[in-house]
């Protein structure tokens, strides 16, 4: 089975502080992708990542930055914390496959780690 | 961003009846579609997917449906049991970028 693993489940932090969120996953994916989940606004794609030292701006990317310097590891950093990213973050892989001659996409997601921003 | 979106916040369902959830997107360009199921406390888990040259796909106890002339989505679960209730997303895209829709809570009422 294909593991997405965070660094933590539940964090809190201050206001202004640098945080880091860390994800790893184990089925050597190209793809990688950071989401934030709030409630009414579903999952937002904040930066994702098809190789090693690649990064793309997802929808909302203001305010984090990544880091992709293994193929296994995708790492979200909050320069500064702020309260309005108070949040679920969640961690995504994902692979290609055909079946029946068709192209299938999955991603896989991390169990999340809600952060607090006080 | 693109637009995905549920028609019911909520479903409530009694066990054994069969529940279906509704999606709507907005892009006609979409060529893939994925609906997902997130149980309390745990990241969103993958239960079937469909390409836009489809209309129908079958799985163990899941089918989902697409309606590319109204852009409509659905998922479909048989015999309901207490283990589907969960938050379900449909999610569209083309190639590895995906958007996501709000979702909507199933609870399966014993």
């Amino acid at each position: 089975d294909v593991k997405v693993t965070q660094s933590s489940r539940y964090l809190v932090k201050r206001t202004g502080e640098k945080v880091f969120l860390e994800c790893v996953q184990d089925m050597d994916h190209e793809n990688m992708f950071w989401y934030r989940q709030d409630p009414g606004l579903g999952l937002r794609l904040i930066y994702f990542s098809y190789d090693v030292k690649m990064k793309e701006k997802g929808d909302i990317p203001e305010g984090y930055s990544v880091s992709r310097e293994k193929k296994e590891r995708f790492s979200l950093i909050l320069e500064s914390a702020s309260t309005n990213q108070t949040s679920m973050y969640l961690c995504a892989s994902s692979s290609q496959k055909v079946l029946q001659g068709n192209l299938h996409y999955e991603q896989y997601f991390g169990p999340g780690t809600r952060l607090t921003v006080t | 961003g693109e637009s995905v979106g549920l028609h019911l916040p909520t479903l409530s369902v009694q066990e054994g009846d069969n529940s279906i959830i509704n999606c709507a997107y907005s892009n006609s360009a979409s060529d893939y579609f994925i609906w997902y199921k997130q149980e309390s406390g745990k990241g969103p888990q993958f239960i079937i997917d469909i390409r836009s040259n489809m209309d129908k796909r079958q799985g163990q106890r899941v089918t989902v449906l697409l309606n590319k002339t109204v852009k409509h989505l659905s998922l479909q679960i048989a015999a309901t049991q207490p283990g589907d209730s969960a938050v379900y997303f449909c999610a569209n895209g083309s190639g590895n970028q995906f958007y996501f829709g709000t979702g909507t809570s199933l609870t399966v009422i014993p």
